[in-house]
């Protein structure tokens, strides 16, 4: 059981360039989370999904997109990456929304130069 | 908007001391979870505490829904309980839950041996 795993660990793009994270979770949840940590705050939520085919805005959606194709997979996709996305990136997910609790991968560190 | 507060921003002690983190919200929540993130980036849940007491450990925490605090007690500090210690709440909206936690900024905390 290896919990909730984020692809790729660290990851440096150029202003413009695109790309894909990837959440994996094998615990069967149907709750999944995209948040952002930038220095000094705590985490914000960028986008969420609350079952398979089905995605929802957080507080920081702009610049972000998200797909659920799959209920044990949650993609966020940087379609023209901005220097302002520069952070580390962190997947959760829960059971259901009614107060479970949130399990969260390791992070992705992202920097757009 | 939700504002959850937390003291103090930064904490230093020396080893074997006790210590109290307090976090405030500004509204009635369904889920109330404490976090450990350590220097490696790695978020580490510590308690799932929408209201009532739990312990784990030197650990314990205490949330009043009614009053809209939590607090965690760390007691016998370590110098491995270095890191930031975040709150996050999932709030009630008109009734049912949003799905979304909101996180503080967290408490910096650097045990000295």
């Amino acid at each position: 059981n290896a919990g909730v795993t984020q692809t790729p660990k660290f990851r440096v793009l150029k202003t413009g360039q695109s790309m894909t994270l990837l959440c994996a979770q094998d615990m069967n949840h149907e709750y999944m989370y995209w948040y952002r940590q930038d220095p000094g705050m705590g985490l914000r939520l960028i986008h969420y999904s609350v079952g398979e085919g089905t995605t929802a805005k957080g507080e920081v959606p702009d610049g972000y997109n998200v797909s659920r194709l799959k209920k044990q997979n949650f993609l966020l996709g940087l379609e023209s990456a901005a220097p302002s996305q520069t952070s580390v990136y962190f997947c959760a997910s829960s059971y259901l929304d009614r107060g479970y609790e949130q399990y969260f991968g390791p992070g992705t560190r992202l920097t757009v130069t | 908007g939700i504002q959850v507060e937390q003291s103090p921003p930064d904490l230093i002690l020396q080893e074997g001391a006790n210590s109290t983190l307090r976090c405030n919200f500004s509204d009635s929540v369904n889920n109330l979870q404490w976090f450990h993130q350590n220097p490696w980036g790695q978020l580490i849940n510590l308690f799932y505490i929408p209201s009532g007491t739990k312990q784990n450990g030197r650990l314990s925490a205490t949330t009043v829904a009614t009053e809209r605090y939590s607090l965690l007690y760390i007691s016998s500090s370590q110098t491995t309980d270095s890191g930031v210690y975040f709150c996050a709440v999932e709030i009630t909206h008109r009734g049912s839950t949003l799905g979304r936690l909101y996180f503080g900024r967290g408490t910096q905390l650097t045990v000295w041996p």
